[in-house]
């Protein structure tokens, strides 16, 4: 399969616990993004990539959360201290700006984070 | 700013009729909007987008979608519904400026009974 891959699936984890999700785009994409997306809503933006470089980040991404992109391939999503407001599905997307005008994103199935 | 509005949660329709998904947008610039739709345990997918030129963009399984930038409406159609059109649909706007940053709005699930 060559989508876009999300590891792990889902994740139970207890209040306070650090957690990292892993996110696999298509190989030639150069562009990354991870959203967040709760029960009844839509995916929200958290940050974006372009290559290894980090160039937006949303003000949802409180200090708890960081996210990596080394060598511009694969990405990491680390929560922090997890909180119970955290339970979500993280989404993670990839694109390509081989043309400008194409605006569309590819999403793996999402990480789905469960705070006890 | 940049929002999409989907006023309808839920729309129930008969297979064999139209379908019509609502959705409006509010941004300050010019928009990119884009149709995605979930079905159960996958990931979203893309249907159509309308970046410039024709108001009424086709996309895929058979839907399509006007632009109308006097009612800022962006409204999802498809002549015939099948049961296997079942599933979430999500609208969402970007503007040109920041066309990574999608909006998505809350979703509306689509029911067709057979």
């Amino acid at each position: 399969d060559t989508g876009v891959s999300q590891n792990p699936r889902h994740k139970i984890t207890k209040r306070g616990q650090n957690v990292t999700f892993r996110c696999d785009p298509i190989s030639e994409h150069n562009r990354l993004y991870w959203y967040r997306q709760t029960l009844g809503q839509g995916p929200e933006f958290l940050t974006y990539f372009q290559n290894e470089a980090q160039l937006e980040k949303s003000r949802l991404l409180s200090d708890r959360f960081s996210a990596e992109r080394p060598k511009g391939s694969f990405s990491t999503l680390e929560i922090q201290r997890t909180e119970q407001g955290d339970s979500a599905m993280y989404l993670c997307a990839s694109s390509t700006r081989r043309d400008r005008n194409t605006g569309e994103l590819f999403f793996g199935e999402g990480s789905r984070l469960t705070v006890l | 700013a940049q929002s999409v509005a989907q006023p309808e949660d839920q729309v129930n329709v008969a297979e064999g009729n139209p379908l019509t998904v609502k959705c409006t947008y509010s941004v300050s610039g010019n928009p990119y909007l884009f149709w995605y739709v979930q079905y159960p345990n996958r990931g979203l997918q893309f249907l159509l987008k309308y970046i410039t030129g024709d108001n009424l963009v086709k996309g895929s399984y058979g839907f399509e979608a006007e632009f109308n930038k006097s009612q800022t409406s962006f409204h999802l159609k498809k002549p015939s519904a099948l049961v296997s059109d079942s599933a979430l649909y999500f609208c969402a706007v970007s503007l040109r400026s920041n066309d990574y940053k999608l909006s998505f709005g809350a979703g509306t699930t689509v029911t067709v009974r057979a």
